[in-house]
């Protein structure tokens, strides 16, 4: 099966700082790649599909880029609400795999 | 608003079995791929099942294979996990999603039931 590797598996960043958050797969996945938004104590929220087409309603101070191994979510300009894990998927075939997330925090 | 409400966690002895539902409303549920995935206290996002729209297609995660089954009544709006053969890995908590247009992309989850597995 394909792995799903993100790293940092945490930051932290001042508000108003670009924040990158890489995920790679250990086989070429095309674009079948997701990201999720899961804030503390809630539930994931799709952000991103296609490697980088933003969902309906998701700002656009997120994107997401990349395809075959290597995958970027970018928040150019991190805000206080920002503060959550963040978690890519590859979705190419089953198993859909998560990678094991990335917590972002305010410094 | 597209709501999922699920149900029927608990504490389960190893072994043990329960039934999952989750309860759909605010979307043509019948037209929908459905899906469940788990989350293990503090830990990330596992994918474990999957049912087509129309009940005829079905998949497994491998940690789960043989041991749950997930099933689906249209007619009630409803999604369901029968989970046996419960090990003390299985303790999570259990969350429906709504498949997306992309086979594997989920766009709306429920707020997931606790299914903790201990003697």
């Amino acid at each position: 099966d394909i792995q799903m590797t993100q790293s940092p598996s945490s930051l932290s960043a001042s508000v108003g700082d670009r924040v990158t958050i890489t995920c790679r797969a250990s086989q070429g996945i095309s674009s079948y790649l997701a990201w999720y938004q899961q804030k503390p104590g809630k539930i994931p929220k799709l952000l991103i599909y296609a490697a980088s087409t933003l969902q309906s309603g998701v700002p656009s101070r997120f994107s997401g880029s990349g395809s075959g191994t290597d995958f970027t979510l970018t928040i150019s300009s991190l805000q206080p609400e920002d503060v959550a894990t963040y978690y890519c998927q590859k979705y190419n075939s089953a198993p859909w795999t998560f990678g094991q997330g990335t917590k972002v925090e305010i410094k | 608003e597209v709501q999922l409400a699920e149900s029927g966690g608990g504490l389960v002895q190893p072994g043990g079995s329960l039934r999952l539902s989750c309860a759909a409303s605010g979307f043509t549920f019948s037209s929908y791929n459905m899906n469940w995935v788990r989350q293990a206290p503090g830990m990330g996002l596992e994918w474990i099942s999957y049912i087509s729209n129309d009940r005829t297609t079905t998949s497994y995660a491998d940690s789960v294979k043989g041991r749950f089954t997930i099933s689906r009544d249209n007619a009630k709006n409803s999604l369901y996990l029968q989970v046996s053969s419960l090990r003390d890995e299985d303790t999570a908590v259990y969350y429906c999603a709504r498949g997306f247009f992309l086979l594997g992309v989920f766009d709306y989850w429920g707020q997931g039931t606790l299914v903790t597995v201990s003697s």
